[in-house]
């Protein structure tokens, strides 16, 4: 089983929509959770960690469930500013990031 | 802001051939790391180099990869000889503690 996996999608969602991926992770040893956004031929850039507690910032709302082991990143009101590909990344107790594969999000006017 | 910052944008390069990736870390993070995306795959870990030494290392990253910290804000990756399969994007992050990681812009390498 991959340590971290994500639907890969296309996910197309209408602007305006409400849209939620979830990333499921293998090692229940792990600490902590990111999610990053990564344009096209760019860097990931970091959107937001995740805590247990959940955390919200605008209209992005992240969520760990560590019984179930996933995350979840969810999108209020999308822009078309929010087309891109969402990663989701975990330390396992040590320092690299494993990241998935990404979910790759597009959004229609 | 700060940023991670990387030169070059891209590198095309004989196989065989040696290159260098350069990176310049935010100016007080304490760790540093190395990425790779081949086109279309994952952000895979390379290495991780703290207080002047490797502290982690993928399978990936086998004696063809070496890292250097030259100077004080310099954070280099070196191939020996480079393949085919090492073209990819090549991502530097840093890391200023126990938090998250920023990532440069990347170098594309393109191996011929």
């Amino acid at each position: 089983r991959k340590e971290v996996e994500q639907d890969p999608g296309p996910f197309n969602v209408p602007e305006g929509a409400t849209v939620a991926f979830n990333c499921t992770y293998s090692n229940s040893a792990s600490q902590s959770f990111f999610w990053y956004r990564q344009d096209c031929r760019k860097e990931p850039k970091l959107l937001m960690s995740v805590y247990s507690s959940g955390n919200e910032d605008g209209r992005f709302t992240a969520q760990l469930n560590r019984a179930s082991q996933y995350i979840s990143l969810l999108i209020r009101d999308s822009k078309l500013s929010d087309s891109a590909t969402y990663l989701c990344a975990a330390h396992f107790g040590n320092e690299k990031l494993t990241f998935g594969t990404g979910t790759r999000l597009t959004i229609i006017p | 802001e700060p940023e991670v910052t990387q030169t070059p944008s891209h590198q095309v390069t004989q196989m065989g051939q040696e290159v260098i990736l350069r990176c310049v870390p935010i100016s007080n993070h304490l760790y540093f790391y190395w990425y790779r995306q081949i086109l279309g795959q994952k952000v895979e870990f390379l290495v991780s180099f703290y207080n002047n030494e490797i502290s982690e290392k993928s399978e990936i990253f086998d004696d063809q990869f070496s890292v250097e910290r030259p100077d004080g804000s310099n954070f280099t990756l070196k191939i020996r000889s480079t393949k085919l399969e090492d073209s990819a994007m090549y991502f530097c992050a840093s890391r200023p503690g126990p938090t998250e990681q920023f990532f440069g812009p990347g170098t594309r390498l393109t191996v011929l």
